[in-house]
């Protein structure tokens, strides 16, 4: 089955830097790519999702890119704002399975 | 509109019990999952359905673990005689389904954090 693997599992940056945040998975059939947000004891909140006939995408401070021949995705998030400071998981749908596979999650401080 | 919800949002069980999570998925949505989150880690995928036809059940950890949609809407995941193992925070998500083609967006509810002392 398939394997998400992530990187760092706990990141700490100055207000206004930028954080990234990377994954990799092991099954190459996999075509959706989603980046949820969870802060402590609330639900996860979907952030930005990348498909796999996509290799960039951005929403305001928000980018995700994809590299399908290395089997990696990774999150950008520019001048970062204590509000996003926040646990974060990638995620991978293999082709036909609609199940995600997270992974281990980032937890993520934004110093003021 | 509505968000998925679950209850309840919390629950504690003595070893042995039986417990039984409900969800209740967006209005609408065909497809609904339920993952497990253990403290400090990823949601790890345990059963999905299609309306109320339960397309895979791979993720269940064994047999204790049950879980039904018989109307297409609401879920139950029910737990047999719980294990201090089965503590974990359980979520529901729901999505519009295959109709709306390749890899919708999964909505997730707060979930229940299960305690099994």
């Amino acid at each position: 089955g398939e394997n998400v693997e992530q990187h760092p599992s706990t990141l700490s940056v100055q207000e206004g830097d930028s954080a990234v945040i990377k994954c990799t998975y092991s099954d190459s059939a996999s075509n959706y790519f989603p980046w949820y947000k969870q802060e402590l004891g609330k639900r996860p909140q979907l952030i930005i999702d990348i498909r796999s006939n996509v290799g960039e995408k951005k929403d305001q401070r928000i980018a995700v890119t994809l590299n399908k021949t290395a089997k990696h995705f990774s999150l950008h998030i520019t001048e970062t704002q204590p509000e996003d400071s926040a646990v974060y998981f990638c995620a991978a749908e293999g082709a036909g399975s609609y199940q995600l596979t997270f992974g281990k999650g980032t937890k993520l401080s934004v110093i003021p | 509109g509505a968000g998925v919800s679950q209850s309840p949002r919390y629950k504690v069980a003595k070893r042995g019990q039986d417990v039984a999570l409900r969800c209740d998925p967006i209005s609408g949505h065909v497809s609904l999952f339920w993952y497990q989150q253990a403290l400090g880690q990823g949601p790890e995928f345990l059963t999905y359905f299609q309306n109320e036809a339960q397309l895979d059940k791979s993720g269940l950890p064994s047999d204790r673990f049950f879980a039904e949609r018989p109307e297409g809407s609401v879920s139950t995941l029910k737990i047999q005689r719980t294990q201090q193992e089965d503590s974990a925070v359980y979520l529901c998500a729901s999505s519009l389904g295959p109709l709306a083609g390749p890899s919708d967006t999964q909505y997730f509810g707060p979930g229940t954090r299960l305690t099994v002392l």
